[in-house]
């Protein structure tokens, strides 16, 4: 079964700033996905960026980025330039098909504050 | 326009009541999934449709019943509510073969 561990309960950071927020996965797969999605205090479960296995380049999606280590299991994201609005708790999942459509196992989450 | 939608928001019920959660997406995706988020806010997966078709399902007890009576639409019916039931309830879709999954707003339950 696959694992999904976000060793940082909380993180913060300071507005403008950079910040990078951890999450290894434990799998035997070799075709899989990996994503962070975000959850605001609004609770709606927001995909910020995707990175399919396949792929050596990492994703990015304007000032988020992750750095994808394939042989060490580990999917991080960066966070640039911090704006108030990317408080929220932040969620890494792994995703891979089963059957007919396609299961996400989810890390417990860090929750990320930015300091005006 | 809302791309996954829930009906309620909020669900405030008494122990042993049956509830329904609805939900309905316009993203033309052929598979749905009920997800659980805890209050420590741990989010699984409970079951996925293909196309109305049940594909998994995560050892839920089986006082959960999806229904899909359409490939935009999958409900979930609660019966004999427990006071662990009390989470919020999310719903996804997906396209077949792209694995990323967009959420519903989700419902807050609470059962008293």
């Amino acid at each position: 079964a696959q694992t999904v561990t976000q060793s940082q309960p909380e993180m913060s950071v300071q507005e403008a700033e950079t910040v990078t927020l951890s999450c290894t996965y434990d799998t035997s797969e070799s075709d899989y996905y990996l994503f962070w999605y975000k959850q605001p205090p609004s609770r709606q479960m927001i995909l910020v960026i995707r990175q399919e296995a396949y792929k050596q380049q990492n994703a990015t999606e304007n000032r988020f980025s992750v750095n994808f280590q394939k042989a060490a299991k580990s999917f991080s994201l960066k966070i640039s330039d911090s704006q108030l609005g990317d408080a929220a708790m932040y969620f890494c999942a792994f995703g891979r098909r089963q059957g007919g459509s396609e299961k996400l196992v989810f890390g417990k989450g860090t929750k990320l504050t930015v300091n005006p | 326009d809302t791309a996954v939608s829930q009906t309620p928001k909020y669900l405030v019920t008494q122990m042993g009541n049956d509830k329904s959660i609805k939900c309905e997406q316009n993203l033309g995706h052929d598979t749905m999934y009920w997800y659980k988020q805890d209050s420590k806010k741990f989010l699984k997966i409970m079951f996925s449709y293909n196309n109305k078709e049940l594909i998994i399902n995560e050892t839920v007890p089986n006082r959960f019943s999806p229904k899909s009576p359409d490939k935009a639409h999958l409900n979930l019916h609660i019966n004999s509510l427990e006071l662990g039931d009390s989470a919020v309830y999310f719903c996804a879709s997906s396209q077949r073969y792209t694995v990323a999954q967009y959420f519903g707003p989700g419902t807050r339950l609470l059962v008293l």
